[in-house]
């Protein structure tokens, strides 16, 4: 099936650093989404974008939808070490419809 | 906020047996629900599509005889996966979307890993 284009797939960061990955696809989303999955549990949402351009904080976190609603970045400020985790962006086309992954970030945090 | 659980959390069985993993929305009424399977350090892949009240839409290369998917009632969907073998096991996470709420927000239950002998 589709999947969205993210990267980096991996990133090893000092604790105190700045994070940022993004995601891009070649059709347009009507919403974005970002989630965070740690080892062995379900995906936990982060933050929802719904309208091109938009920029939304979530406390150390910070997400944008593209103006063409083809790509989003999210920006981790000050990591700590419990960000670590694996982070998934995720589109969804319209309405009810099923949520396309993307094959997700994989963050470490070294103390 | 919007919490889904998952039961079990964990199942090992035999190859040739049943399994049967519940989602349920606690709080709110799911009219959709999503079944995920993820495979170790792969994102998560789209398996069918759960309805309230009618069959579920399969994803393709999902057999459909293979995951029995039942939603019932707007706070349960269950996934069966029926004569199970090795290469069945997985990662199996569900999702709900709040009816009424924002689009595209999915909460996720916590997830059931199953290995299959």
């Amino acid at each position: 099936g589709q999947q969205l284009n993210q990267s980096p797939q991996s990133m090893f960061i000092q604790e105190g650093e700045d994070v940022s990955m993004n995601c891009t696809s070649s059709s347009i989303f009507n919403t974005w989404l970002w989630y965070k999955q740690d080892p062995g549990e379900g995906p936990v949402l982060l933050i929802a974008l719904y309208k091109a351009g938009e920029l939304t904080s979530n406390g150390r976190l910070t997400a944008q939808f593209g103006i063409t609603r083809k790509d989003s970045f999210l920006n981790i400020s000050a990591s700590i070490p419990s960000d670590v985790g694996i982070y998934f962006c995720a589109g969804q086309h319209s309405g009810n419809t099923p949520l396309v992954f993307g094959k997700g970030t994989r963050l470490s945090v070294i103390a | 906020g919007a919490v889904v659980s998952q039961h079990p959390s964990w199942v090992i069985c035999k190859s040739g047996t049943s399994v049967k993993i519940e989602c349920r929305s606690l709080d709110f009424q799911a009219t959709t629900m999503f079944w995920y399977r993820q495979f170790p350090k792969q994102s998560l892949m789209l398996m069918a599509t759960s309805n309230e009240g009618s069959k579920a839409t399969y994803e393709q290369g999902v057999e459909k005889d293979k995951f029995l998917i039942n939603h019932a009632s707007l706070t349960l969907s269950t996934l069966t996966v029926t004569s199970a073998h090795p290469e069945d096991s997985s990662f199996y996470i569900c999702s709900a979307t709040l009816a009424g709420g924002p689009s595209g927000e999915l909460f996720f239950g916590e997830g059931s890993r199953l290995t299959v002998l």
